[in-house]
């Protein structure tokens, strides 16, 4: 079974802290993926990584930034965390080939930011 | 990026049938997902079709593809009370394996 681990399940920061959210996946996956869920808004994607070191902006990158030093490890960092950057945030991977390339989720990280 | 969208909630009684309706905008999408999502959990594949199909039952569910309307539907047979979820509908685009999903649609059945 194709397992995405993260590396809390809530996390409470302050304002202005910098913030590593981690993910990882054992599946030897090329794809990665970093959304945030909000109530009404559905998953919008941050940032996805197609291989090691490769990062792409997805819709909503501003305030985020991310890592992929290690093909099972996708980190999402919140470089000054503010109040609107609290959220759910889901970790994805997924293979590039092979039928019929279903996402992997992680169980997700509720972050509030106070 | 597409536009997918869903209606954000739906009642049932226990017993029925559920359908839960998607649209899409993507029409070169070689994939069309369903994703359920469980209280305080991650999402989890239900089912997908491909996009050369116009059907595909999987036990109590049926995936009904209307390409021509870019319109998908979910329908769940005797809905339980354990169907009680977020059901999301997504798409596939084609470049770099990026995923479009809509807003989540939340079950809920009354027993």
């Amino acid at each position: 079974d194709v397992k995405v681990t993260q590396s809390s399940r809530y996390l409470v920061k302050r304002t202005g802290e910098k913030v590593f959210l981690e993910c990882v996946q054992d599946m030897d996956h090329e794809n990665m993926f970093w959304y945030r869920q909000d109530p009404g808004l559905g998953l919008r994607l941050i940032y996805f990584s197609y291989d090691v070191k490769m990062k792409e902006k997805g819709d909503i990158p501003e305030g985020y930034s991310v890592s992929r030093e290690k093909k099972e490890r996708f980190s999402l960092i919140l470089e000054s965390a503010s109040t609107n950057q609290t959220s759910m945030y889901l970790c994805a991977s997924s293979a590039p080939s092979g039928s019929p390339h279903e996402q992997y989720f992680g169980p997700g990280t509720r972050l509030t930011v106070t | 990026g597409e536009d997918v969208e869903q209606s954000l909630f739906l009642s049932v009684r226990e017993g029925d049938s559920s359908v839960i309706n998607c649209t899409y905008t993507d029409s070169s999408s070689t994939y069309l997902y369903w994703y359920k999502q469980e209280p305080g959990a991650g999402l989890q594949l239900l089912t997908y079709i491909f996009s050369n199909m116009d059907m595909k039952q999987d036990q109590r569910l049926t995936v009904l593809l209307n390409k021509k309307d870019k319109h998908l539907s979910l329908r769940i047979a005797d809905t339980q009370t354990g169907d009680s979820a977020i059901y999301f509908c997504a798409e596939r685009a084609d470049n770099f394996n990026k995923f479009y999903f809509g807003s989540g649609t939340k079950l809920n059945v009354k027993p």
